[in-house]
């Protein structure tokens, strides 16, 4: 059963390196992991992707295990800005290449 | 600005009428994506296209969905005889297409809908 799952909610503190892992099993071969953040009432902002290993752009990092069968976003030094929702998009394979987000996880930031 | 815009923003309707959103999508995107999102969940897929050719559809769209992108363009989704149960965000999204199902997706801000 194609299914992805993230935890419901993290809390932070300023400053704070956070990991979010979102977890799917039977993901398309040769697709990408992606990873979203959504604010009320928007729609969601592309933040990183990745196909394995790691991969680092100006606002987070990715880790992808080699069997794929996870991923986690890497928030380095949050801020009270950083607050919103997160979620992993990935494809499932069978029966046409499914788009699936995450459950996604409500990240809040405190001071 | 061009990113990707929707129209409405807000649609109030009563139950069994019809409604029909409107993307935009960035323009030189050729793939288009729409979703549906009820509060407290992530994005449903519902389907997407590439050019005019609408090339998967989820098991969510029902028969009384209907999506089309007749230029390759702009979007537009109907629902007809709207329910209680169709009430929701529907999102729209865009893509340049790299080989990749899982393209880099830009989103437009949504059409809230909500069924009386």
């Amino acid at each position: 059963l194609a299914k992805t799952t993230q935890p419901i909610s993290m809390d932070s503190y300023e400053g704070q390196e956070v990991n979010i892992t979102c977890s799917h099993n039977n993901i398309a071969t040769n697709d990408y992991i992606t990873w979203y953040q959504q604010f009320p009432s928007q729609g969601p902002r592309f933040i990183i992707q990745g196909y394995k290993t790691k991969v680092t752009n100006e606002v987070a990092s990715l880790f992808i295990p080699a069997d794929r069968k996870s991923s986690t976003l890497s928030l380095p030094r949050v801020s009270l800005s950083d607050t919103a929702v997160y979620y992993c998009l990935v494809a499932f394979t069978g029966g046409g290449n499914k788009l699936t987000f995450g459950t996604g996880t409500q990240l809040k930031v405190e001071l | 600005d061009t990113g990707v815009s929707q129209n409405p923003r807000h649609k109030i309707t009563k139950r069994g009428q019809n409604v029909t959103f409107r993307c935009d999508p960035i323009s030189e995107h050729n793939r288009l994506y729409w979703y549906r999102q009820t509060l407290g969940q992530g994005p449903e897929f519902l389907t997407y296209f590439q050019n005019e050719a609408q090339l998967e559809k989820s098991r969510l769209l029902s028969d009384r969905f209907s999506a089309e992108r007749p230029k390759g363009s702009f979007s537009t989704l109907e629902i007809q005889r709207t329910e209680q149960g169709d009430s929701a965000m529907y999102l729209c999204a865009s893509s340049l297409n790299s080989g990749q199902v899982t393209d880099t997706q830009y989103f437009g801000p949504g059409t809230r809908l909500t069924v009386l």
